[in-house]
């Protein structure tokens, strides 16, 4: 069964650390790779979306990281801002044209405090 | 450019009444796509369009219906409401890459 596991569940951080959320997924065939930002209250905003052939994807703090071998990705944060609390929500893509390609991981929350 | 806009924001409704949630896009995207997200759980399509005219099941469609009106809305219908269904509910839409979200209807059933 295709499927997306992510972790921590919950992360608690403060202002001006990094940090790093994993992804690990089982999903096959694959075709790529996305993180969202999810705001609480609004709906989820692309950051990030990497192929198999990319290892490194960066915006602005935020680098992506995939293992297409192991079939890991991770997601790091550079100098925390309160503005980066959100949950974070790992997507993986099958490739097929099926609206049900997208396959959700049930993301990891981020607290950020001063 | 408003992007992809859901309406209601907030609904209660009692068990065994209906509604119509709306959304719209002003993207020009093909597909649109229908989720509901719950508590410890990761977004679950409820059904989506790939085109105009057509519609098609997703993981968890029991106790809705969709409508593509158009190529720029897509509605879902709860005929009658069970508390099962409260939830948020997110529409999407895309052109190959990446879902533009709406910003969610915030649903209870009570």
């Amino acid at each position: 069964k295709n499927q997306v596991e992510q972790s921590p569940q919950s992360l608690i951080i403060l202002e001006g650390k990094n940090c790093t959320l994993q992804c690990n997924y089982t999903v096959s065939p694959f075709s790529n790779l996305r993180w969202y930002k999810q705001d609480t209250g609004r709906g989820p905003v692309s950051l990030t979306i990497m192929t198999f052939s990319e290892n490194t994807k960066s915006n602005g703090r935020y680098t992506a990281t995939l293992d297409a071998d192991t079939k890991q990705s991770s997601l790091h944060i550079t100098a925390s801002q309160l503005s980066d609390s959100a949950s974070y929500i790992c997507v993986v893509s099958d490739g097929s044209q099926a609206g049900t390609a997208l396959i959700f991981g049930k993301g990891t929350t981020l607290s950020v405090s001063s | 450019n408003a992007g992809v806009t859901q309406t209601p924001k907030f609904q209660v409704l009692k068990t065994g009444q209906s509604m119509t949630l709306q959304c719209a896009q002003d993207m020009n995207h093909n597909s649109m796509y229908w989720y509901r997200q719950d508590p410890g759980m990761g977004l679950r399509l409820i059904y989506y369009s790939a085109s105009e005219g057509t519609t098609d099941k997703g993981e968890v469609p029991n106790g809705y219906n969709v409508s593509r009106l158009n190529k720029r809305e897509f509605s879902l219908r709860l005929e009658s409401a069970a508390p099962s269904q409260t939830s948020v509910y997110f529409c999407a839409s895309s052109e190959y890459s990446p879902l533009h979200f709406g910003n969610g209807t915030r649903l209870t059933v009570t």
